[in-house]
């Protein structure tokens, strides 16, 4: 299956610091990535969808100024945790949509970062 | 968005047959089933995904009732690798990944 890498695996920052975490698509062109996050014990939350030149479409109540995400490339997309509070404390993953090889398509996702913000 | 219920968690021997069942009455007729699993401490991985037809794949099978309003994840032999969160998802081509809360399988020695 396709590969999707996240760096890095863990951070621990000060509080008021910002975090940036990078999402790659290892062996194929993503022109679309997601990002999520999970708090423990719950299930995974959509914060945004990525395009690849193009700017993040948001889901309801995520504050696109404090999570500022970049889609450069289309193999790489970055997620800035600015400002970070420990309430921000959390994991968090990127997906990656594969190109179509049939009727659907497939998500992969990236093994996460956890962020502990002290 | 069509929704889906699993039960909260499931347990089972290892070795042994694990059915893991989903609820989908309000799916429609461009909705794909699509399963994830989530092992502890890492991103979720695909599992397998249909449409109407029983799928099998080197994880797991797939069989979805006649009226599509049900599926279940078979796992044939259940290892303690497979001890994760569950999660059955309807999407159309092209949609985001919904994550509800899951099925969590433990898979006892």
């Amino acid at each position: 299956g396709a590969v999707v890498s996240q760096h890095p695996s863990w951070v621990i920052c000060k509080s008021g610091t910002s975090v940036k975490i990078e999402c790659r698509s290892l062996d194929f062109q993503a022109t679309t990535m997601f990002w999520y996050r999970q708090f423990p014990k719950q299930s995974l939350m959509l914060m945004a969808t990525s395009n690849e030149g193009s700017k993040a479409t948001y889901e309801q109540g995520v504050e696109k100024d404090k999570f500022l995400i970049n889609h450069a490339s289309l193999t790489l997309s970055t997620l800035t945790v600015t400002s970070a509070h420990p309430e921000d404390s959390s994991f968090y993953i990127c997906s990656a949509r594969s190109p179509s090889r049939g009727p659907t398509d497939t998500q992969y996702f990236g093994p996460g970062t956890r962020l502990t913000v002290l | 968005d069509a929704k889906t219920t699993q039960p909260n968690s499931m347990e089972s021997n290892e070795e042994e047959p694990v059915h893991l069942p989903c609820n989908h009455s309000t799916i429609s007729g461009t909705d794909y089933i699509h399963w994830y699993r989530q092992l502890p401490s890492q991103g979720p991985e695909y599992v397998i995904h249909g449409l109407t037809s029983n799928v099998n794949n080197r994880m797991a099978s797939l069989a979805i009732a006649e009226d599509r309003k049900s599926s279940t994840l078979i796992l044939h032999r259940a290892t303690l690798r497979d001890a994760a969160v569950y999660y059955c998802i309807l999407r159309t081509s092209y949609d985001k990944v919904i994550f509800g809360p899951g099925t969590s399988l433990s898979v006892i020695p």
